[in-house]
């Protein structure tokens, strides 16, 4: 059982669908992030959640949804997506900044998602 | 100015050789560093971490901090094909719960 794990690895949905990401740490982390990982650019940081609080939130457009029921579980909601925001999206837990000195984050395998 | 910066390069090194990764952030009240290796395709992968001044290793690793220049680097010694990657240096932020990620450094080892 790995540490992170994101599904579905792979998914191709079109303009006007509404698919969800899903995210699960094994780590006994408290810190949960969503960040995108577009062609040719840096990790763009989308949302954090720490202790199940949304902390963060980097301006993404209200078509990108996130979600984190408990400390273990993050999702990411799409809906009515354009064809740019084709990317990978990655996932990835920590414990909470400022919690302790030891923030590693750790990532998921991430979600390769085209938009059509 | 970039809140993290590396040269996207590539950098190309000899097998053997020994490999120097640069980066230097912006926010002076940061406390935790990290460096990432990415390999095409894949998600990055934690290679070292470091949150004092001065240098950590493990194995043929070495992460050096200096927050008076908020600089950190990452050596590589007896480079190998397999360290060909993309080298992400990332940053802990003194506020908010937030790591912040270079673009990365493009490492190509040479046989």
């Amino acid at each position: 059982e790995t540490g992170v794990t994101q599904t579905p690895r792979h998914l191709v949905m079109g303009m006007t669908n509404k698919k969800s990401l899903k995210c699960e740490q094994h780590l006994g982390h408290n810190a949960m992030y969503w960040y995108k990982q577009s062609a040719k650019k840096p990790l763009e940081l989308m949302f954090v959640y720490s202790l199940e609080e949304r902390v963060e939130n980097n301006s993404v457009p209200s078509r990108f949804s996130p979600e984190c029921p408990n400390s273990s579980h993050l999702f990411l909601h799409l809906h009515t997506l354009q064809p740019e925001d084709s990317a990978l999206y990655l996932c990835a837990s920590s414990q909470a900044l400022g919690s302790t000195t030891r923030t590693e984050a750790f990532f998921g395998q991430g979600t390769r998602l085209t938009v059509v | 100015q970039k809140e993290v910066e590396q040269n996207s390069g590539p950098l190309s090194v000899p097998e053997g050789a020994i490999a120097s990764l640069n980066c230097t952030y912006s926010d002076r009240g940061s406390q935790s560093f990290f460096w990432y290796r990415q390999y095409s395709g894949k998600s990055p992968e934690l290679i070292m971490s470091i949150y004092s001044n001065g240098d950590k290793e493990d194995g043929r690793f070495t992460a050096q901090l200096n927050k008076a220049s908020q600089y950190v680097s990452l050596l590589i010694r007896d480079s190998q094909p397999s360290d060909s990657a993309t080298y992400l240096c990332a940053v802990a932020g003194s506020s908010a719960s937030k790591i912040i990620f270079g673009s990365g450094t493009r490492l190509s080892i040479r046989p």
